[in-house]
């Protein structure tokens, strides 16, 4: 149980297009969702966390007109790279805790999405 | 032996040796420890956690040790395999459950067989 899914696994797109990428709970509602971004060699670092029927909350630094997040239910939540451009090339993961399960402490991580923007 | 490079300092051990990972962890106002392992093109996987009232917590093959005093945490494999070989993160968190992780800087686990 607790799978959480991404999709894309990866994508590649040409610099000034707009990438969306899915997080999806597969088995659990997952009361909220938070999106990371990795870039080769470093640390997951926090880009934002994302509530269920509510605004996201972005983290210093991260622009919210350009990382657009959804999270119209209690399964999906997306990421929308606008604009994409060569830097915001990365690896991008979403975790999600379980809505069902007060008791746990844990965050499932999904797969992660590997974005390239050439 | 250990090394750091220019982001991820790597730890070699050999297949069978016990491996001890280190971190330090940035706020002492943080509850909630965990330890994550990440091999190439994947996600985070957990391995094990610990709360801020604990100074020990023992899983299959790994323990986690809590020093609160001076801000670390480190993980120790029991009979390192090859299977081990990834990146090991921790992370911590003010409280447990919906609040975000704040992920330190990462150690390459490598295991020579």
């Amino acid at each position: 149980g607790a799978v959480v899914s991404q999709h894309p696994s990866w994508v590649i797109c040409k610099s000034g297009t707009s990438v969306k990428i899915e997080c999806r709970s597969l088995d659990f509602q997952a009361t909220t969702m938070f999106w990371y971004r990795q870039f080769p060699k470093q640390s997951l670092m926090l880009m934002a966390t994302s509530n269920e029927g509510s605004k996201a909350t972005y983290e210093q630094g991260v622009e919210k007109d350009k990382f657009l997040i959804n999270h119209a239910s209690l399964t999906l939540s997306t990421l929308t790279v606008t604009s994409a451009h060569p830097e915001d090339s990365s690896f991008y993961i979403c975790s999600a805790t379980d809505r069902g399960r007060s008791s746990s402490y844990e965050q499932y991580f999904g797969p992660g999405t590997r974005l390239t923007v050439t | 032996g250990e090394s750091v490079g220019l982001h991820l300092p790597t730890l070699s051990v050999q297949e069978g040796d016990n491996s001890i990972i280190n971190c330090a962890y940035s706020n002492s106002a943080s509850d909630y420890f965990i330890w994550y392992k990440q091999e190439s093109g994947k996600g985070p996987q957990f391995i094990i956690d610990i709360r801020s009232n604990m100074d020990k917590r023992q899983g299959q093959r790994v323990t986690v040790l809590l020093n609160k005093t001076v801000k670390h945490l480190s993980l120790q494999i029991a009979a390192t395999q090859p299977g081990d070989s990834a990146v090991y993160f921790c992370a911590e968190s003010l409280v447990p459950g919906n609040t975000p992780l704040v992920f330190g800087k990462g150690t390459r686990l490598s295991v020579i067989a």
